[in-house]
């Protein structure tokens, strides 16, 4: 099946710097993929579809020009986390669809990333 | 709004069947439900979906009932590696974004 890598998988920054956040999908294309956003003992919340060569569309509450979302290529998202505050530590995961024919209109995961702000 | 609805905790024994159903009284005909699990601190796994027929794989069974509006995931014989936040998942209607749900936390018991 198709795999997503995700980088890195564990990030502490200090309060006021930028984080990105890379979404790679391995030996398949994808021109859409998404971001999740998880708080512990949570699910899974959805914070944006990111779309190769145009903007990324955001769900409602989450700030645009806070989590910048660049989907240059075919096979690479970013998520950067802006002025980045304690509160904005979580676990951030992306997706793209899945390339296995059994799963119809199915997504893999990537493995996450543990963003901590001090 | 397609959601799915999960009991948020159940335990069952190692080596015994495990059942974890989820109510999608909402969800459209032609939507498929999808079964992912997380393992604490990593990404989603697929598991299983389904549209009206029963499926099985080699990692569990899935039993849609005749009208859609709930479903069963069976893992047949479960291990303690099996301890894991299940989600069962369907669509937002019309696109190719996932509703999670809240999930159903397994304990698998030695």
């Amino acid at each position: 099946g198709a795999v997503v890598s995700q980088h890195p998988s564990r990030v502490i920054c200090k309060s006021g710097t930028s984080v990105k956040i890379e979404c790679r999908s391995l030996d398949f294309q994808a021109t859409t993929m998404f971001w999740y956003r998880q708080f512990p003992k949570q699910s899974l919340m959805l914070m944006a579809t990111s779309n190769e060569g145009s903007k990324a569309t955001y769900e409602q509450g989450v700030e645009k020009d806070k989590f910048l979302i660049n989907h240059a290529s075919l096979t690479l998202s970013t998520l950067t986390v802006t002025s980045a505050h304690p509160e904005d530590s979580s676990f951030y995961i992306c997706s793209a669809p899945s390339l296995d024919r059994q799963i119809t209109y199915g997504y893999t995961f990537g493995s996450g990333t543990r963003l901590t702000v001090v | 709004d397609a959601k799915t609805t999960q009991p948020p905790s159940m335990d069952c024994a190692e080596g015994r069947a495990a059942n974890l159903p989820c109510n999608h009284s909402t969800i459209s005909g032609n939507e498929y439900v999808y079964w992912y699990r997380q393992i604490h601190s990593q990404g989603p796994q697929y598991i299983i979906h389904g549209l009206k027929n029963n499926e099985t794989n080699e990692m569990a069974s899935l039993i849609i009932t005749e009208d859609r509006k709930s479903s069963t995931l069976i893992l047949p014989h479960a291990t303690l590696r099996d301890t894991a936040v299940y989600y069962c998942i369907v669509r937002f209607p019309g696109t190719y974004k996932y509703i999670f749900g809240t999930g159903t936390r397994l304990k698998v018991l030695a």
